[in-house]
């Protein structure tokens, strides 16, 4: 089974930030990578997929990147609508998420 | 109004069964492969079950293989999920999702219902 780790598992920023979340996965998953939102009690809410393809409607402020094993989500200016926990998920084989990085007020 | 909600979950004894509906609206549900994602209380997110458009293919997580059958009904407009042999770590709340382009499998989520409820516990 493909192993997906995420870091930092907390981040803390300020609005205006730029944040980069990054994600591992156990061996190649070429670029079959999404990244998800989640608030509080919502369900979660798709970003990004193919590795770097923006979700219709999600704000041009965050974009992502990678290949392989190695893939970021960055959000080139943090937001108040942004804190929130992130997760990554492969879809290359089975599908599976990353732990998750909570994103927090400094 | 493209929407999923899901039903039929609640309080259940280890060792009990139980199953979960969703019911899709606003796009044409048989097109399209559908999933179940849970999430424990305060933890993260982890993939249950898929099934393709046409039900001829099925995944599950280990956690769940051989407790757990996804099924599909194109003609309602629904997805299922049947849950037997409960344990306390299945106690979720359980997400119904739709895959982003038609006929896929391996893709990701583009909706999401909002969840139900599923309490495993003596």
């Amino acid at each position: 089974d493909i192993q997906m780790t995420q870091s930092p598992s907390t981040l803390s920023a300020s609005v205006g930030d730029r944040v980069t979340i990054t994600c591992r996965a156990s061996q190649s998953i070429s670029s079959w990578l999404a990244w998800y939102q989640q608030k509080p009690g919502k369900a979660p809410k798709l970003l990004i997929y193919k590795a770097s393809s923006l979700e219709s409607g999600v704000p041009s402020r965050f974009s992502g990147s990678g290949s392989g094993t190695e893939f970021t989500l960055t959000i080139s200016s943090l937001q108040p609508d942004d804190f929130a926990t992130y997760y990554c998920q492969q879809y290359n084989s089975l599908w599976t998420f990353g732990q998750g990085t909570k994103v927090e007020i400094k | 109004e493209v929407q999923l909600v899901e039903s039929g979950g609640g309080l259940v004894q280890p060792g009990r069964s139980l199953r979960l509906s969703c019911a899709a609206s606003g796009f044409t549900f048989d097109d399209y492969a559908m999933h179940w994602v849970r999430q424990a209380p305060g933890k993260g997110l982890e993939w249950v079950s898929g099934i393709s458009w046409n039900s001829g293919s099925i995944g599950y997580a280990d956690s769940v293989k051989g407790r757990f059958t996804i099924s599909r009904d194109n003609a309602k407009n629904s997805l299922y999920l049947q849950m037997n042999s409960l344990r306390a770590e299945d106690t979720a709340l359980y997400y119904c999702a739709k895959v982003i382009a038609v006929a896929g499998f391996h893709d990701a989520f583009d909706i999401w219902g909002q969840g139900t409820m599923v309490t495993v516990s003596s």
